[in-house]
């Protein structure tokens, strides 16, 4: 079984370019969930999906920050403009139901130069 | 605030060792807890799932305990092998969230 996709792998792009982060979740796993992680913070829950509705979006940490799930079979993650501070892991994962155990993908190393 | 700390950055132990991690949480009750390992460049990855009324469970060599006293979990793995080495997060539920908080997660090296 194909486990939870996520691209690019890594990412480095300019301080106000806009970047995009794309996530393919497990077939039939109704709850989707974007983390950021870095060695300070650790891994951080940006925002939760279930259905394909976002739930809480409480982690985002700023307006720059969007998400979208248009499907059950995609999700965006999207930053806009981006800055430096905002390098980091950046991993997607799903699971049958919010507190069933989650799958993760390998993430999007992002730099922001 | 809710809070969930995992007591060691890192730990080093003997091939052949059991390997103690510890996590603690405190100001909520979670209704179960979780053990993820993550090594470099890849994502976290689910080993074990404890109930609150649950106070230990095994998979293989994993053992991991649940004390809602203490408030505490300890993750142990019995026989320790270099490629059990890896960072270990746990994880739990949050109080009126459908989602799970992660603690940081620490760094085992076992030694040969």
């Amino acid at each position: 079984d194909a486990g939870v996709i996520q691209s690019p792998r890594h990412e480095v792009t300019e301080m106000g370019q806009e970047v995009t982060l794309r996530c393919k979740p497990i077939s039939g796993h109704n709850s989707l969930f974007w983390y950021r992680q870095t060695m300070m913070r650790g891994l951080e829950l940006l925002i939760y999906f279930n259905n394909n509705v976002p739930i809480d979006d409480s982690g985002m940490p700023e307006d720059r920050f969007s998400a979208k799930m248009p499907n059950a079979s995609f999700s965006t993650l999207k930053i806009q403009p981006s800055e430096p501070r905002d390098s980091a892991v950046y991993f997607c994962a799903s699971s049958i139901t919010g507190f069933q155990p989650q799958h993760f993908g390998d993430g999007t190393r992002l730099s922001i130069l | 605030s809710q809070k969930i700390e995992q007591n060691s950055e890192a730990l080093n132990i003997q091939e052949g060792k059991t390997a103690t991690l510890t996590c603690n949480y405190t100001n909520y009750s979670p209704a179960y807890l979780q053990w993820y390992r993550q090594d470099p460049g890849r994502g976290p990855v689910f080993l074990l799932l404890i109930r609150e009324n649950e106070k230990e469970k095994r998979k293989e060599r994993l053992k991991v305990t649940f004390d809602t006293t203490l408030k505490q979990s300890l993750f142990h793995i019995t026989a320790s092998q270099p490629a059990d080495s890896a960072t270990y997060l746990c994880a739990t539920d949050q109080t009126g969230a459908n989602n799970l908080f992660f603690g940081t997660g620490t760094r085992l090296t076992v030694i040969p």
